[in-house]
């Protein structure tokens, strides 16, 4: 079993939806938590960072996090074509620990 | 904030040279940073943890005389691949720690560096 689990996808929404990404994890000890987005041939970026349970909230983003199910999503509401690259989900005790990531892409 | 550089951001060279690459934090102090390398679709694949005034820890499998790594200040690390070979063809990507608003460590990406090895 990995460490931080993703669906590869290809996840495809249509432009104006919701993308909801998943992302499970195995170390119970893990503290914070962390989205990256990347686009194809680029380096990833930082996008959300979270620490406690419930929802995080930025711009279209939303992160929610649920320590006792050891899970961790991300939401972007009213997706744009400009959202499609692949999102990876970080955990961190300590080491971050990467998902191999789940590629999105929003249809026109 | 948060900004990391890296040089260069593409390099070709001939077989058995060895290739320096530059992962700078810009706007920030970095005792730890990360070496990653990616293949095309692939994952991110952690090659080395970089650690200011320390010796570099290596991932299993990666081998730290043929990627040397040093870590002279706060907001540089380099990377030297060795004698390089075409297998050694990649996306290499470094990584600039910082302690996040919420505690925990944050890593903030250089824009990477492909290299080609003929």
């Amino acid at each position: 079993q990995k460490e931080v689990e993703q669906n590869s996808g290809p996840l495809s929404v249509p432009e104006g939806a919701i993308a909801s990404l998943n992302c499970t994890y195995s170390d119970r000890g893990s503290q914070s938590f962390f989205w990256y987005r990347q686009y194809s041939g680029k380096s990833p970026e930082l996008i959300m960072s979270i620490y406690s349970n419930g929802d995080k909230e930025d711009g279209r983003f939303t992160a929610q996090l649920n320590k006792a199910s050891q899970y961790v999503s991300l939401l972007i509401r009213d997706s744009q074509p400009s959202d499609s690259a692949t999102y990876l989900c970080a955990v961190a005790a300590g080491k971050s620990t990467f998902g191999d990531g789940t590629t999105l892409t929003v249809k026109p | 904030g948060a900004v990391v550089s890296q040089h260069p951001s593409r390099v070709i060279c001939k077989s058995g040279t060895s290739v320096k690459i530059e992962c700078r934090s810009l706007d920030f102090q970095a005792t730890t940073m990360f070496w990653y390398r990616q293949f095309p679709k692939k994952s991110l694949m952690l090659m080395a943890t970089s650690n200011e005034g320390s010796k570099a820890t290596y991932e299993q499998g990666v081998e730290k005389d043929k990627f040397l790594i040093n870590h002279a200040s706060l907001t540089l690390s380099t990377l030297t691949v060795t004698s390089a070979h075409p297998e050694d063809s990649s996306f290499y990507i470094c990584s600039a720690q910082r302690a996040g608003a919420g505690g925990g460590n944050e890593q903030f990406f250089g824009p990477g560096t492909r290299l080609t090895v003929l």
